[in-house]
């Protein structure tokens, strides 16, 4: 069965430091793998998946992850952090060869501050 | 374009009372989710509709909860009696899914806060 989990359920950086935010996945077959973000009071908004070929995948608002098998991981990064990117951060696998089942990860709040 | 819409945002009711969520997904899109989310944890996938059919029901509590899709359109999610661990938040999302296997992007609503007392 799959799992993810997301290291840290609280991260705090300074406007302009960069962003990590660590997610390790379990699965036995090939995994998609994707980074939503929820901002308060909304919907999870996708930010980036990745499914086959590159490993480092690019996403919106200046987010990109890679993909490393060996490590099992699948961390998200970004070079400066903005007040804007204050939210809650999920990281999701689905199985490859399937319907798009989400299994999510607990999340990471991310604070900004000045 | 108009997103998920979802209602109502908020709701509080007591333990033992009868609770609906309704969803208007994308229109077109012919997949919709129903998630729940716990305080502090990721959504967890509660049924799936390809059209109107219940597609994979598996995580659905269904002594309590029940879930329908009409006409392949809107969704309406319903608990009752509802329980003091059924307060979470309540989302839909829907994908416009070109076959029954493959990635699509699943598009959420603001969901519905349920608070049980």
């Amino acid at each position: 069965a799959q799992s993810v989990t997301q290291l840290g359920s609280h991260v705090s950086v300074s406007e302009g430091a960069l962003v990590l935010l660590r997610c390790n996945y379990s699965s036995s077959v090939p995994p998609y793998l994707f980074w939503y973000v929820q901002y308060p009071n909304q919907g999870l908004q996708l930010l980036l998946k990745y499914t086959t070929g590159a490993t480092l995948v690019k996403g919106i608002n200046g987010f990109e992850a890679e993909f490393k098998k060996s490590e099992t991981s699948f961390h998200l990064t970004k070079p400066s952090a903005h007040m804007s990117d204050a939210a809650e951060y999920f990281c999701a696998v689905s199985l490859s060869g399937g319907y798009n089942k989400l299994i999510f990860g607990a999340g990471t709040r991310l604070a900004v501050h000045p | 374009e108009a997103g998920v819409v979802q209602s109502p945002r908020y709701k509080i009711i007591e333990k033992k009372q009868p609770v609906a969520f309704w969803c208007n997904p994308i229109s077109g899109h012919n997949t919709l989710y129903w998630y729940r989310q716990n305080l502090g944890q990721g959504p967890e996938l509660l049924i799936r509709y390809e059209n109107e059919e219940a597609v994979d029901d598996s995580q659905l509590p269904k002594d309590r909860f029940s879930a329908e899709r009409l006409k392949g359109v809107d969704s309406t999610l319903k608990i009752q009696p509802a329980e003091l661990g059924d307060s979470a938040v309540y989302l839909c999302a829907s994908s416009l899914d070109l076959f029954s296997v493959g990635v699509y992007e699943q598009y959420f609503g603001p969901g519905t806060r349920l608070t049980v007392t």
